[in-house]
């Protein structure tokens, strides 16, 4: 079946540097990608989202980017903080039966070097 | 306001077992989805719920059920328990299909 991927297992930064987790996806009818955050022992957070119509979304701190051309979802995190040292997870959404369902991809670790 | 809570956090069965997982929603969020995390497979769904239905199904076998009641609350069940369920299980609300998802802790289910 269709899935989401990432190319990197582990990102290792230092403090105060820029970080770039990426994601290819497969399904071009997914609606939405959605970037989640995952501490251990608790669930994934939403951290930002993006619209297939869109390119390119801003948030505190976060930018996604989506090349819908090369199917190819990237999360940047400026400055980064050791409260950012966590797994990081992307999902495609896709709107089913009135609902939806995320696929998500296997997760990068980053971790954040002081 | 409180998130999503899911009981019992931690619980040990033996194979062949059945088991039954609770989620309760963020208050006003009708929509659950249930998804099994494990280091093998990953994040996957399960189930989402809405209003009492289910909407959605992952590719998961027959053993694997749930349901919502009236309240938005819902349940995962789990039978005849295989060595390969141990995961932990994750419940996400939201509001209506189309808005965030939050997650509550998980259940994390280990089949000895």
């Amino acid at each position: 079946g269709e899935s989401v991927g990432l190319h990197l297992p582990t990102l290792s930064v230092q403090e105060g540097d820029n970080s770039i987790i990426n994601c290819a996806y497969s399904n071009s009818a997914s609606d939405y990608f959605i970037w989640y955050k995952q501490e251990s022992g608790k669930g994934p957070q939403f951290i930002i989202d993006i619209r297939s119509n869109m390119d390119k979304r801003q948030g505190q701190r976060v930018t996604v980017l989506l090349n819908k051309t090369v199917k190819h979802l990237s999360l940047q995190i400026a400055a980064t903080q050791p409260g950012d040292s966590a797994v990081y997870f992307c999902a495609e959404n896709q709107s089913r039966n009135a609902g939806n369902m995320l696929t998500f991809g296997g997760g990068t670790r980053l971790m954040v070097k002081p | 306001k409180a998130g999503v809570t899911q009981t019992p956090r931690y619980l040990i069965k033996t194979r062949g077992q059945q088991v039954t997982l609770s989620c309760s929603p963020i208050s006003g969020h009708r929509s659950v989805s249930w998804y099994q995390q494990t280091p093998g497979q990953g994040l996957q769904f399960l189930f989402e719920y809405f209003s009492e239905t289910q909407r959605n199904k992952g590719n998961f076998p027959g053993r694997f059920s749930g349901r919502q009641f009236s309240n938005s609350r819902s349940e995962m069940n789990v039978s005849t328990l295989e060595l390969g369920d141990s995961a932990l299980y994750l419940c996400a609300s939201k509001w209506t299909p189309y808005n965030e998802q939050f997650f509550g802790p998980g259940t994390r289910l280990t089949v000895l």
